[in-house]
């Protein structure tokens, strides 16, 4: 079964920084990779998604993220985070032999220090 | 709809009783998820649909646990029975077709007392 691994718990930056969060996932075929963020008592909303082509994609708010293949990852960086980007942060996937499932990973707790 | 909805937004109920919880996805999408989501973790697949059909319900943590989606619209995960352990927020998402995203609901947060 396809599994997704954040292996940051909790990130705590000052504003400014560059953040990266890492995402490992366990499935050698095709894939479908998400970054969602969830802000504190709000509901789950997409940053940006990989199906396929230049395996650089850009998202809202100045995050990107890339698909290296041969590491099955999909790092989530961004140069410079604000104080406003603290929230929580999902990788998930969908896989060819898994129809339409959906999986997440265990989140990424991002603090933003002003 | 303008998003997937979801009610209630707040569930309080006592140990044993039955709980429906409901989800309305954004209209037309074919695929509707269910996850739980404890604090401070990911959300834990459940279930999902497409259309009508339940397509894999392996995520359910026991037989006290259904859902279904009678006219690939509107779906209701049922709770038989509930338990303190029960207790968590459940959210649906819904797709519109394969390689699209996910949009998710608010969430409904149930608490069993």
């Amino acid at each position: 079964a396809q599994s997704v691994s954040q292996h940051n718990h909790h990130v705590i930056l000052s504003e400014a920084a560059s953040l990266e969060l890492g995402c490992n996932y366990s499935y050698g075929g095709t894939v479908n990779l998400f970054w969602y963020v969830q802000y504190p008592g709000q509901h789950l909303q997409l940053l940006l998604k990989y199906f396929s082509g230049d395996p650089l994609v850009k998202g809202i708010k100045g995050f990107e993220a890339e698909f290296i293949k041969s590491k099955f990852s999909f790092n989530l960086r961004k140069p410079s985070v604000q104080w406003s980007d603290t929230a929580e942060y999902f990788c998930a996937v969908t896989t060819a032999n898994a129809g339409n499932m959906l999986t997440f990973g265990g989140g990424t707790r991002l603090m933003v220090k002003p | 709809g303008a998003g997937v909805s979801q009610s209630p937004r707040y569930k309080v109920t006592k140990r044993g009783q039955d709980v429906a919880l409901r989800c309305d996805p954004i209209s037309g999408h074919v695929s509707l998820y269910w996850y739980r989501q404890a604090l401070g973790q990911g959300p834990e697949f459940l279930t999902y649909f497409n259309y009508e059909a339940q397509q894999d319900k392996s995520g359910l943590p026991n037989d006290r646990f259904s859902a279904e989606r009678p006219e690939g619209s509107i779906s209701t995960l049922t709770i038989q029975r509930t338990e303190q352990r029960d207790s968590a927020m459940y959210r649906c998402a819904s797709r519109p077709r394969k390689n699209t995203e996910a949009f998710f609901g608010q969430g409904t947060r149930l608490t069993v007392v």
